[in-house]
């Protein structure tokens, strides 16, 4: 058990770049759930994948935000356009079923 | 919306001291669970309270699920420096029914003074 691994851990990009961030969680685990995390809030869910599919997006994900879990192992989420409110803390997670949730150490992003 | 508060937002404690952060959902809850986030770190499962009424200990830490199940709090006895962190309470969301996400309270940072 490595636990969830994501990459990059940083990412500094011009607004207006897509981004795309990737999470590899516990091989298996078959939730895998993507938060979004700002300095002093706790973690804001953005979505999650049952094994592949992926059940539910929160009302807060723009159209600019898309995610994808293949063949329900590894995930990515992409960023179009970004902007400079997009600069967060992106977390992801993972779990059996709806037990508790392992989180991996996150991507930073900053756009400026 | 489906909210969760948690008070106070700050606490600072001299080592020794007891500290107890509370949280609160605006709706009835199936489980909460509590994470412990230190500082550049990212949120650490504690431990899941499922039943009305449940109390669970780890070591110095005592978790509470009220009866109601909309309230529940976290008690820690003579605090260490290495218990400093941000504390955070979660419940279930209700995203399309699935109850697939969590809603986290916006946590409690303890601080403690050597």
């Amino acid at each position: 058990d490595t636990g969830v691994s994501q990459n990059p851990r940083h990412k500094i990009t011009k607004r207006g770049q897509n981004v795309t961030f990737r999470c590899d969680p516990i091989s298996e685990h078959n939730r895998l759930y993507w938060y979004r995390q700002t300095l002093g809030q706790g973690p804001e869910f953005l979505t999650y994948f049952q094994n592949e599919a992926q059940l539910e997006k929160s009302r807060l994900l723009s159209d600019r935000f898309s995610a994808e879990r293949p063949k329900g192992s590894f995930s990515t989420l992409e960023i179009q356009r970004t902007e400079q409110g997009d600069s967060a803390m992106y977390l992801c997670a993972s779990s059996w079923d709806s037990l508790k949730q392992y989180f991996g150490p996150g991507t930073r992003l900053t756009v400026t | 919306g489906q909210q969760v508060m948690q008070i106070p937002q700050y606490q600072h404690v001299q080592e020794g001291e007891d500290f107890t952060t509370y949280c609160n959902s605006s709706t009835t809850l199936s489980n909460i669970q509590w994470y412990k986030q230190r500082p550049g770190g990212h949120p650490v499962f504690l431990i899941q309270l499922v039943k009305s009424g449940e109390v669970k200990k780890q070591k110095r830490l005592t978790f509470q699920f009220g009866e109601a199940k909309k309230n529940s709090s976290l008690h820690i006895t003579a605090t260490q420096t290495t218990d400093v962190g941000t504390y955070f309470c979660a419940g279930p969301g209700n995203y399309g029914g699935s109850q697939g996400n969590l809603i986290f309270g916006k946590g409690t940072k303890l601080s403690v003074k050597p």
